[in-house]
């Protein structure tokens, strides 16, 4: 099992570009969690889904869109990417036990 | 207020030391607890859960205070590999408020 995986792993993009995050799990989970992590700011939830073709807003949504046309897979999209943009996204899953597991991380920075 | 509050530290503590972290939560619907480890540059990855009944794994013990909102981590007889940053987690419905964390350095 590769748990979840997260691509890219690095990325650096202009201001006003746009890119697609790919999250992917194998774990059969249900919900999945986009977060991102600022200095001093904790994780903090942009989307979520409870399962496929479903999506919910989280604390940050602005400026992101998401979409889970499979199970398996959370796509994160920044349609103009803006230098407040620059962090590390993480995604997460999980099946109806409560432990998040977590992908390695999206560095991204918006110059 | 945020919604999950944590001492950033850092602690700096000597091997074998004894160490307390502390958290409060403002939700009192809160459904589930959790302490988190992240070390640096790397995902964050389940420690253990908490309840009310306190838990123990090994050097770990979790205690949460509904009443007072309060959880705790306490981490006994410190080790170098202890070094990290330690999330405070409160669950809700579906969503996952996490901390800004707490870190650790365990010195030699």
């Amino acid at each position: 099992n590769a748990g979840v995986t997260q691509t890219p792993k690095f990325r650096v993009l202009k201001t006003g570009q746009s890119m697609t995050l790919l999250c992917a799990q194998d774990m059969n989970h249900e919900y999945m969690y986009w977060y991102r992590q600022d200095p001093g700011m904790g994780l903090r939830l942009i989307h979520y889904s409870v399962g496929e073709g479903t999506t919910a807003k989280g604390e940050v949504p602005d400026g992101y869109n998401v979409s889970r046309l499979k199970k398996q897979n959370f796509l994160l999209g920044l349609e103009s990417a803006a230098p407040s943009q620059t962090s590390v996204y993480f995604c997460a899953s999980r099946d109806t036990e409560f432990e998040q597991f977590f992908g390695p991380g999206t560095r991204l920075t918006v110059l | 207020r945020k919604e999950v509050e944590q001492d950033p530290g850092p602690f700096n503590v000597p091997e074998g030391a004894t160490v307390a972290f502390n958290c409060t939560y403002s939700n009192s619907a809160s459904q589930s607890f959790f302490w988190y480890r992240q070390d640096c540059r790397k995902e964050p990855k389940l420690l253990m859960s908490v309840y009310s009944s306190g838990n123990e794994d090994g050097r770990f013990t979790a205690q949460l205070n509904r009443a007072s909102q309060y959880i705790s981590l306490l981490i006994r007889d410190s080790k170098l590999s202890d070094s990290a940053t330690y999330l405070c987690v409160v669950r809700g419905t579906y969503k996952y408020i996490f901390g800004t964390g707490t870190r650790l350095k365990v010195l030699a």
